[in-house]
């Protein structure tokens, strides 16, 4: 196993336009975690998928933030309508299911939006 | 008041020094407790977890962590080079369909040589 897989890496897009995340998790893990970290702070939860559910999502997220994880395989995370305010590191993460696991990382994809 | 709080720093720490990297939190039923090592560009590396009061040492890592008090600390030992990087704690709720982690806004340790 490869661990978490995050593409692409790096995407810059310009103000306005739609973006798409792809995440391949640990193939054991049923959990998967999406987390956006900025400058000078810590992952900021999005939300999280046991299997194909979609669990919980963050209040902070707008309307224009949409995930899947069809048939609890790899996860996509859609931005539409970027703003310059969504420039930051998106991070996916999976673990098994339960209390007292720990995440493990994917490279996280890095957004500018110019 | 933040759910999980830390010293943001930066932290200097001499070579072969003892570093002492701090958390607060504010949730009472959290139940498990991790650190992650983040270096610049990269995603955050897991290198500790502790889930009872007391101590867990792991290497040359050593969490402490102390429920009445809300405390949970990283003690490194004979700190290196390598050891520059933000420190991330995170906090977890061990309620079943809410178990995500919480992070505080990490600690920058710089080890100097």
């Amino acid at each position: 196993d490869t661990g978490v897989s995050q593409d692409p890496r790096h995407k810059i897009t310009k103000r306005g336009q739609n973006v798409t995340f792809r995440c391949d998790p640990i193939s054991e893990h049923n959990r998967l975690y999406w987390y956006r970290q900025t400058l000078g702070q810590g992952p900021e939860f999005l939300t999280y998928f046991q299997n194909e559910a979609q669990l919980e999502k963050s209040r902070l997220l707008s309307d224009r933030f949409s995930a899947e994880r069809p048939k609890g395989s790899f996860s996509t995370l859609e931005i539409q309508r970027t703003e310059q305010g969504d420039s930051a590191m998106y991070l996916c993460a999976s673990s098994p299911t339960g209390a007292g696991y720990g995440y493990t990382f994917g490279s996280g994809t890095r957004l500018t939006v110019v | 008041q933040k759910e999980v709080e830390q010293n943001s720093g930066p932290l200097s720490v001499p070579e072969g020094a003892i570093a002492s990297l701090n958390c607060t939190y504010s949730d009472r039923v959290s139940q498990s407790f991790f650190w992650y090592r983040q270096y610049s560009g990269k995603s955050p590396e897991l290198i500790m977890s502790i889930y009872s009061n007391g101590d867990k040492e792991d290497g040359r890592f050593t969490a402490q962590l102390n429920k009445a008090s809300q405390y949970v600390s990283l003690l490194i030992r004979d700190s290196q080079p390598s050891d520059s990087a933000t420190y991330l704690c995170a906090v977890q709720i061990s309620n079943f369909g809410n178990e995500k982690l919480t992070f505080g806004t990490g600690t920058r340790l710089t080890i100097i040589p």
